[in-house]
């Protein structure tokens, strides 16, 4: 039984690209968060989707940033334009909607040059 | 609205010693609490957690919290610390039960075991 997937583990892009986050959830979760941690500053919450559904993106950036959870394949969170600032580890996490456990991917380290 | 805070970005303990990490919440409803602990390059696996019942809580690895409602604590423990400890915890609430609820995580505390 795979766990939570993300790819790639890393990536780079150069200040004007688009960097697109992919996040398969655990079997049978049709839940999944997308987080952003930088250092020193622990996890902050950018956006909760359910199949085809964006249920909150009160932690999103209101420019660049858009999620996604199609009926069909993974996650994506995709970043227009990417500036240094966006340069982070973005984590996905799933949970099936019972005691909010929610299980974690390995993340996406994102660098900006 | 929730919180959580967890005092002290960075707790050393000696191989063998008692591991105590703290966290305390807020929350405007009956919480769910819950201990994450990340290794590097890793992402976040659950330790522990408490929704209902029995306040002590045992996790994997030898960790246990207890959920004191009097202090809004659940601090973390471990009763002798193994090298193989020395990672990043993470304190997390949410409201509970019942639709979605968001989940809250404090900013992390790393732990140094000093052999």
């Amino acid at each position: 039984n795979a766990g939570v997937m993300q790819n790639p583990r890393h990536l780079v892009r150069r200040r004007g690209q688009e960097a697109r986050l992919r996040c398969s959830p655990m079997k049978g979760h049709s839940h999944v968060y997308w987080y952003r941690q930088l250092p020193e500053e622990g996890l902050k919450f950018m956006v909760y989707l359910q199949k085809e559904n964006i249920i909150d993106e009160s932690g999103m950036p209101k420019e660049r940033f858009s999620a996604e959870f199609p009926k069909e394949g993974p996650s994506i969170l995709r970043i227009q334009q990417v500036v240094r600032g966006d340069s982070a580890a973005y984590f996905c996490a799933s949970h099936r909607g019972d005691y909010n456990e929610q299980f974690f991917g390995p993340g996406t380290r994102l660098t900006v040059l | 609205a929730q919180s959580v805070t967890q005092l002290g970005s960075h707790v050393s303990v000696s191989e063998g010693a008692l591991v105590l990490l703290r966290c305390n919440y807020s929350s405007s409803v009956p919480p769910y609490l819950f201990w994450y602990v990340q290794y590097p390059n890793q992402g976040l696996q659950l330790l522990l957690k408490y929704t209902t019942g029995a306040t002590l809580v045992k996790g994997i690895n030898g960790f246990e919290a207890e959920f004191k409602k009097s202090e809004t604590s659940f601090h973390l423990t471990k009763p002798s610390a193994h090298m193989s400890d020395a990672a990043e915890y993470f304190c997390a609430v949410s409201g509970g039960s019942g639709g979605y609820q968001k989940v809250t995580f404090g900013t992390g505390t790393k732990l140094q075991v000093i052999p």
